[in-house]
C-alpha cells in the first residue's frame, strides 16, 4: 500500500514568487491536513480538508491557501513568498481526520531566498 | 485553547538504559493523545495513541505511555533504548469537540542514545 506522497521534495523560490505543493494521500483516505515545521515554531497546523471541504484552518495569513480534489489529492499554495516561509511542509492523511491515525508524507522542503 | 508542552528539548541516554519523555497538555475538554517519532529527513510516524479506556497504552518499538488525567500528562517511556531510537519525538493532542480535526503538537524532544 503506497504511503502519502508529497511533491516536490525540495524547492527553492525567490521572495515574492508563489509556490504550489502537492500531496497524494493513502488510497481511501479522505482527510488531508497540512502542517508547517520550522526549528523555531515546531509543527503548526495550516488546514484540513475532507471530501473537498476545508473543515479547519490554522492561524496563518491568507497567503496560505489549499484545496482538495475529488480524488482526495490536495494542493497548498503560498503566494507572495517571504523569507520566513522557508520550512518543511508536511501533509498527513487519515480516514476521518479525528481519532484515526494520521499518516505523514516525507514533506516538501521549501527554501525562500 | 489547547496547548502541548514538552519540557525537555533534548534527552541524552545511554544504550540499554530506560528513558521517559515528558508531555503535558492543556485543554478544557477531553482530548485524544498521540506520540509521533521523526527520523532525519522523514515525515512523522505514529508510535502510539490514547483515545479512551485503559490509561496505559503500548505502541511500536517497545514504547508505552500513560495517560494521567489529573496531571494532564501523557509521558512516553521505554525500558531499554537502542541506538536506533535516536530521533525526535513529538507529543500531540486533538480535542474531542465536534468540528475539530487538527492536531496540536509539542515542540519536540530530541532523544540521543549514546553507545
Amino acid at each position: 500500500k503506497a504511503g502519502v506522497t508529497q511533491t516536490p521534495r525540495y524547492l527553492i523560490k525567490t521572495r515574492g514568487q508563489q509556490v504550489t505543493l502537492s500531496c497524494s494521500p493513502i488510497s481511501g483516505h479522505r482527510s488531508v491536513s497540512w502542517y508547517q515545521q520550522t526549528p523555531g515554531q515546531g509543527l503548526q497546523f495550516l488546514f484540513e480538508y475532507f471530501s473537498e471541504t476545508q473543515r479547519n484552518k490554522g492561524n496563518f495569513p491568507g497567503r496560505f491557501s489549499g484545496r482538495q480534489f475529488s480524488n482526495s489529492r490536495s494542493e497548498m499554495n503560498v503566494s507572495t513568498l517571504e523569507l520566513g516561509d522557508s520550512a518543511l511542509y508536511l501533509c498527513a492523511s487519515s480516514w476521518t481526520g479525528k481519532k484515526t491515525e494520521a499518516f505523514f508524507g516525507q514533506g516538501t522542503r521549501l527554501t525562500v531566498v | 485553547a489547547q496547548s502541548v508542552t514538552q519540557l525537555d528539548s533534548q534527552v541524552p541516554v545511554f544504550e540499554e538504559a530506560p528513558v521517559e519523555l515528558r508531555c503535558n497538555y492543556s485543554s478544557s475538554v477531553s482530548v485524544y493523545l498521540f506520540w509521533y517519532v521523526q527520523y532525519p529527513n522523514q515525515g512523522l510516524q505514529l508510535l502510539l495513541k490514547y483515545l479512551s479506556g485503559s490509561t496505559l497504552v503500548k505502541g511500536i518499538n517497545g514504547f508505552e505511555a500513560e495517560f494521567n488525567k489529573s496531571q494532564t500528562s501523557f509521558h512516553l517511556r521505554k525500558p531499554s533504548v537502542h541506538i536506533s531510537d535516536t530521533a525526535e519525538y513529538f507529543c500531540a493532542v486533538s480535542e474531542s469537540l465536534p468540528g475539530t480535526y487538527k492536531y496540536i503538537f509539542g515542540t519536540g524532544t530530541r532523544l540521543k542514545v549514546l553507545a
